[in-house]
This record gives C-alpha cells, sequence and structure tokens, in this order.
C-alpha cells in the first residue's frame, strides 16, 4: 500500500506571512494527489486534486495555491496567510488503476496550522 | 444541492453494540466509504459499498441502501481504542468525494 509522508506537522504562523506545506507518496505511480482542510467539528473541505504533473484543479477560490513540480510530490502554498486558514490540513493519495477518481484515499499525517 | 448527514456525536459502552447512519443525497452515485479518525490524526479507510447489502469485516460491517440513500457502520464487541470520529463519504457521477462531518463516537467503560 502507499505511504503519505507530510510535513510539517506543526506550525504556527502570524497573519501575512507565507506557507508550505509538503507532500510526498511512495508505494504508487501516477497517483491523483488532493488537499484538504478540515476544521474542527466539520467535515473535509477539498481545496486542490492533481491527476498529473503540473496539472492542478482548485475546488475553492482562495488565497492558497497549490503545485505538483513531480509525480509524487504535492505542495500547498500560500503567499500571505490569513486567520480563516487556520486548520487541520491533509494531503491525500489514490491510486489510478481503475483509471478513475474515486478510490480509496491514503492520507498523510496532517499539518496543523495556527494563524495568529 | 449535494448533502451528507451522520450524527454529531453518539456514546457507548465498552463491549456494546453501536450503529452510525448516514444518509447522502448526492447528483448520481458510485459508491460509499467509511473512514475512521483519531483526534489529531488522519483518516484511515475502513469500508466501501457500492452494492446494495452488508459488507462485514472482522467487528466492523458496512450496510448500503442505495434506493433509499442511506448507510450504516455497525461495530460490535466495542472496545475503547474505537473511540474516534467516523467519516462517511459518498461519491458522486463525476467520481468526487461529498464527505460527511463526521460522527463523534465515545465509548465508556
Amino acid at each position: 500500500s502507499q505511504t503519505i509522508h507530510q510535513w510539517p506537522a506543526t506550525l504556527v504562523q502570524p497573519v501575512g506571512s507565507p506557507l508550505s506545506l509538503e507532500c510526498t507518496v511512495e508505494g504508487t505511480s501516477n497517483p491523483n494527489l488532493y488537499w484538504y482542510r478540515q476544521a474542527a467539528g466539520r467535515g473535509l473541505q477539498l481545496l486542490f486534486y492533481s491527476v498529473g504533473i503540473g496539472q492542478i484543479s482548485s475546488e475553492v477560490p482562495q488565497n492558497l495555491s497549490a503545485s505538483r513540480p513531480q509525480d509524487r510530490q504535492f505542495i500547498l502554498s500560500s503567499k500571505k496567510l490569513l486567520l480563516s486558514d487556520s486548520g487541520f490540513y491533509l494531503c491525500a493519495s489514490e491510486d489510478t488503476v481503475r483509471g478513475a477518481r474515486g478510490g480509496e484515499l491514503f492520507f498523510g499525517e496532517g499539518s496543523r496550522l495556527t494563524v495568529l | 444541492g449535494q448533502n451528507i448527514d451522520q450524527p454529531t456525536e453518539m456514546t457507548a459502552t465498552e463491549g456494546a453494540i453501536v450503529q452510525i447512519n448516514c444518509t447522502y443525497q448526492t447528483s448520481g452515485f458510485n459508491g460509499l466509504f467509511w473512514y475512521q479518525q483519531h483526534a489529531g490524526e488522519a483518516p484511515t479507510f475502513l469500508s466501501y459499498n457500492v452494492l446494495d447489502g452488508l459488507e462485514e469485516k472482522g467487528r466492523f460491517s458496512s450496510f448500503l441502501s442505495r434506493s433509499k440513500g442511506y448507510s450504516y457502520l455497525l461495530l460490535k464487541e466495542l472496545q475503547m481504542k474505537d473511540s474516534a470520529s467516523y467519516l462517511c463519504a459518498a461519491v458522486d457521477s463525476n467520481y468526487q468525494l461529498i464527505w460527511g462531518a463526521g460522527t463523534k463516537l465515545i465509548i465508556k467503560p
């Protein structure tokens, strides 16, 4: 099965500072990759997904961006953080053997971001 | 719109059985997932149903009724380590996952 590495695990950032969260995947090739945000007591909110290198789809307009420079690397960034960006961020990977989205997701350990 | 409903919180006793319900309304349907998430950790896969009926996997079972837009997760012989949130997610016609807010399950001795 896949292993998803995500870092940093925890970070506290001031408003207006930049952000970079990184995710790498082992154990699969050409996965679909996802960035989710989870607010306390809320469901997972899909932020971005990628079906291949350089291919990014944004689900929610915001001050965040994502990039996929390599097949198994996915990065979430912001130039200027807002208070509302605080939350638990999860990277997820999905095998594409069946050629479609909507399969089992493997999640990274998560990154807890607090913006002050 | 698309929607997933599941109870916010449930409490059960160690050794007992608990059923967590999930109803969904989606544009098309391509299956339903259940994930377990311990506090502060990432979700982990529990089950996937796409056909009507019950899927059993050890102490955990998942049921689906497509005609009713309904699923449940059944946990037997509850253990303290089962205290977690349980997330229901349906796959719509575009193969996007629609997530519920999760059910926090509290197990008491």
